[in-house]
């Protein structure tokens, strides 16, 4: 079956713009996360939705970034008056079941803040 | 926090050899995974292993656990050139949800 997708793929933009990340989830899948990875770095946990419960937003790394999602499946995730250090790849994934389960990764979102 | 780090950071092998790479960890966990990243892009899942597993295999690859020492390990064996990719841990605390990955060891497999 059909994998986490993301889109775009890549997005360049300027600084002060705002930019929204999309997810796809695997289908039935009640988890979805995001996560950034900067240039050379590991990944840093963003924020985690789960069924119908608050999201857990704990990784969000200022009030300019923003997630939803929608009817339990797809998830944008919004970052407002974007900032070169926002520059990153963007990852998603989702899981099965709930919190403890195997993560399922996309292909990432790499963002590009000029 | 139960953030993963693996050692080591860098590791360059010939074809055949057997890669090792470790990771230690600080708090209790649920499960740990285990995870390869080519080229700064998505993550391909390798293994999980749960708390009360001490080992498990997955084709070439095998993963042991310890939590009494807070440790896991990865042996990739027979390697490939194309096993050349960052490897991730990702303990999972108890609470379940977001994964905390380290910096990865960055294997280098030379034909």
């Amino acid at each position: 079956g059909a994998g986490v997708s993301q889109s775009p793929s890549n997005k360049v933009t300027e600084k002060g713009k705002d930019v929204e990340l999309r997810c796809d989830p695997i289908s039935g899948h009640t988890a979805l996360y995001w996560y950034r990875q900067s240039l050379g770095q590991g990944l840093e946990f963003l924020i985690y939705f789960q069924g119908n419960s608050a999201p857990d937003k704990s990784g969000l790394p200022s009030d300019r970034f923003s997630a939803e999602r929608t009817g339990g499946s797809v998830s944008t995730l919004t970052i407002q008056r974007t900032q070169q250090e926002d520059s990153a790849v963007y990852l998603c994934a989702s899981s099965a079941q709930g919190a403890r389960e195997t993560q399922y990764f996309g292909p990432g979102t790499r963002l590009l803040v000029l | 926090s139960q953030q993963g780090e693996e050692d080591p950071q860098a590791l360059s092998i010939q074809e055949g050899e057997n890669a090792t790479m470790n990771c230690s960890y600080k708090t209790s966990i649920n499960n740990l995974q285990w995870y390869r990243q080519n080229s700064g892009r998505g993550l391909v899942h390798l293994i999980l292993i749960r708390s009360n597993e001490r080992e498990k295999h997955s084709g070439r690859l095998r993963v042991t656990l310890d939590t009494s020492k807070k440790s896991s390990s990865l042996l990739i064996t027979a390697s490939r050139a194309a096993d050349t990719a960052s490897y991730f841990c990702a303990p999972q605390g108890s609470q379940g949800g977001k994964l905390i990955f380290g910096q990865g060891t960055e294997l280098s497999v030379k034909p």
